[in-house]
């Protein structure tokens, strides 16, 4: 889920199981979600998106459901891999005439061999 | 196609220095931006450029500026360094300047001042 502080929410997974890392979202006029995957140096890295008119979408590996009523934006991914340890954060976006794009905080995932 | 790329990978400065952080992106996008990201938050926008020729600030663009040098490159400069810029600056780069438009990043700068 969402963090403010210095310490960022963490999942342990084993490896083979599957993830699911959560996010509450805080405009209810977002209309565009992205998870972004940040590897340890690196940069953020697109994994999925879902506008808002969808609940659910399916990629390689992973789906990403949309729930509007409670705010809530969920990644799955299925036999979770030693590759996939990261942190994953959610954006939402509003498309109010400029440019706005809120980035959360992130879960650090963990996936155990 | 070496997409974002960003210089320095790191830099420490003292107090009052100044520094130019550089951003190149190869992919012919219009929209570039720089972001700063702090232990256990989320990426902040400084400032971005939706085009060539423009630039406008972001939520945290107190002690930045910024110069879209062509559509290429767009540069983020600290006139007079402050420990509270001591954070991790990312370049990003987008086909054009809307939210529903995928962010592509670079690795980017680990600035320290001391």
């Amino acid at each position: 889920g969402e963090s403010v502080g210095l310490h960022l929410p963490t999942l342990s997974v084993q490896e083979g199981d599957n993830s699911i890392i959560n996010c509450a979202y805080s405009n209810s006029a977002s209309d565009y979600f992205i998870w972004y995957k940040q590897e340890s140096g690196k940069g953020p890295q697109f994994i999925i998106d879902i506008r808002s008119n969808m609940d659910k979408r399916q990629g390689q590996r992973v789906t990403v459901l949309l729930n509007k009523t409670v705010k809530h934006l969920s990644l799955q991914i299925a036999a979770t891999q030693p590759g996939d340890s990261a942190v994953y954060f959610c954006a939402e976006s509003a498309n109010t005439g400029g440019f706005k794009t809120i980035f959360g905080a992130g879960t650090r995932l963990f996936v155990k061999a | 196609n070496a997409g974002v790329t960003q210089t320095p990978k790191f830099q420490v400065l003292k107090t009052g220095q100044s520094m130019t952080l550089q951003c190149a992106q190869d992919m012919n996008h219009n929209s570039m931006y720089w972001y700063r990201q702090d232990p256990g938050m989320g990426l902040r926008l400084i400032y971005y450029s939706a085009s060539e020729g423009t630039t406008d600030k972001g939520e945290v663009p107190n002690g930045y500026n910024v110069s879209r040098l062509n559509k290429r490159e767009f540069s983020l400069r600290l006139e007079s360094a402050a420990p509270s810029q001591t954070s991790v600056y990312f370049c990003a780069s987008s086909e054009v300047n809307s939210p529903n438009y995928e962010q592509y990043f670079g690795p980017g700068t680990r600035l320290t001042v001391t």
